[in-house]
Order: structure tokens, then C-alpha cells, then sequence
């Protein structure tokens, strides 16, 4: 079974600095996706970023950026220029062949103003 | 409609009460799944369907849990004799893509049950 592992439970930054968010996995599997997902206080799941595990080139959207390392596993993602709206539960997920997505636990985006 | 509804919202049960979730799903998405948040975790896998196939319910964590989607539309959980334990947001997301690797899940707000 594929497992997702958050090791930060609670991360904090301050607005318009840099902040990263590790995320690992364990799968036998050599096709798959990761995600990041966002969930505000208002509990609905906003994707953040796609990853799909056959391409090499890191994916990007917009202040969001992942450190994908398939050898080890690792599916980090940046978030650059913080802002107050980032605050939220983030997410990471893989999507392999079983079905549906395994999430980990979740780290809790502090932004200090 | 334009995303994934839920109702309710919330729903506070007696324990041994029945209750019902229900899942309105994007119009044309064939996947649906259903998944339990407790308090301070990540979603966890209930049930997944394809069209009105239940293709996996693996997830259920007991038989007194039961999902149903029989035209392949809006899906309903049901939750028969609620234990304190069954206290959870309940998360339903839809899923254009037939392949099960493919895809972004596409989420509700959820339904917070609390069991008293």
C-alpha cells in the first residue's frame, strides 16, 4: 500500500517570504501522480499542483513551485512571495493504480503579516 | 452544476440514529469518491464509484456504512446505528477521467457529522 508522509504538522512564515513543505512517499509503483491540495477553514479541497511522476521538469504554477526527487521519493512543495490568502491545511496526495487519491496528514500554513 | 455539492453542511445525530450524506457530483464526471476527515488528519479513502458502479468499497469501515449512485449521477452515504466514532467531515470529489491514475478530484465542502 502506498503511504504519504508531512512531517511538519505546522509550519509558519512571514508575508512575502519563501516557505517549502515536505512531503514523501512510499510506492512500488513506477506511474503515478502527485498532488498538492490546499484546504481552507472552509474545508473544500482546492488543488494547488499536478505532478506527473514520468516527467523529469518540475511542475510550476504561478508562486508555486515542487522539488520532485522520484529516486528518493520526495515531492516538496515552494510557495514563494507568501501571502495572507496561503494560510490554509496543505495536502500532498499521490494517485497511483488503486483508486482515489492517499493524502498525508497535513501541515497548517501560518502566514504572519 | 458548477462544482461538487454536499448536504447538509452539518448534521448533528443521536448515536444509533440513521443518517444520509449526499453527493451532487459535477454534471459528466464518471468518478465519484467519497472520504472521512477526522479532526486534525487527511482525508481517508471510503468508496469509489464509476458511473453507478461501486468499483471499491475497501474503504468502508464497517457494515453499517453503505454508498449507493444508482444512476450514475448523485451519490448518498449512509450511515446506519451512528457510533461518536463516526464523527468526521465527509468529503465526496468527482472525477472526469475513466483511468484511475489520471485526473484532478474535484472536492465538496463536505458534511461535518457529529455524533453525541
Amino acid at each position: 500500500a502506498q503511504t504519504v508522509t508531512q512531517s511538519q504538522p505546522e509550519m509558519s512564515v512571514q508575508e512575502a517570504e519563501t516557505v517549502t513543505l515536505s512531503c514523501t512517499y512510499d510506492t512500488s509503483e513506477s506511474d503515478y501522480y502527485l498532488f498538492w491540495y490546499k484546504q481552507p477553514p472552509s474545508r473544500q479541497m482546492i488543488l494547488v499542483i499536478r505532478q506527473e511522476a514520468y516527467k523529469q521538469q518540475n511542475a510550476t504554477e504561478n508562486r508555486f513551485s515542487v522539488n520532485f526527487q522520484k529516486a528518493a521519493k520526495s515531492f516538496s512543495l515552494k510557495i514563494s512571495d507568501s501571502q495572507l490568502g496561503d494560510a490554509a491545511m496543505y495536502f500532498c496526495a499521490y494517485r497511483g493504480g488503486a483508486d482515489g487519491l492517499t493524502f498525508g496528514k497535513g501541515t497548517h500554513l501560518i502566514i504572519q503579516p | 452544476g458548477a462544482g461538487v455539492s454536499q448536504s447538509p453542511r452539518y448534521k448533528v445525530a443521536k448515536r444509533g440514529q440513521d443518517v444520509a450524506l449526499r453527493c451532487d457530483p459535477i454534471s459528466g464526471h464518471v468518478s465519484l469518491f467519497w472520504y472521512q476527515q477526522a479532526l486534525g488528519q487527511g482525508p481517508e479513502f471510503l468508496t469509489y464509484f464509476q458511473n453507478e458502479a461501486q468499483l471499491d468499497k475497501s474503504g468502508l469501515p464497517s457494515d453499517r456504512f453503505f454508498a449507493e449512485r444508482p444512476e450514475g449521477s448523485v451519490s448518498t452515504l449512509k450511515i446506519q446505528r451512528t457510533q461518536q466514532e463516526d464523527s468526521a467531515v465527509y468529503l465526496c470529489a468527482s472525477s472526469l477521467e475513466y483511468s484511475r491514475r489520471r485526473g484532478e478530484l474535484f472536492f465538496g465542502e463536505g458534511s461535518r457529522l457529529t455524533v453525541l
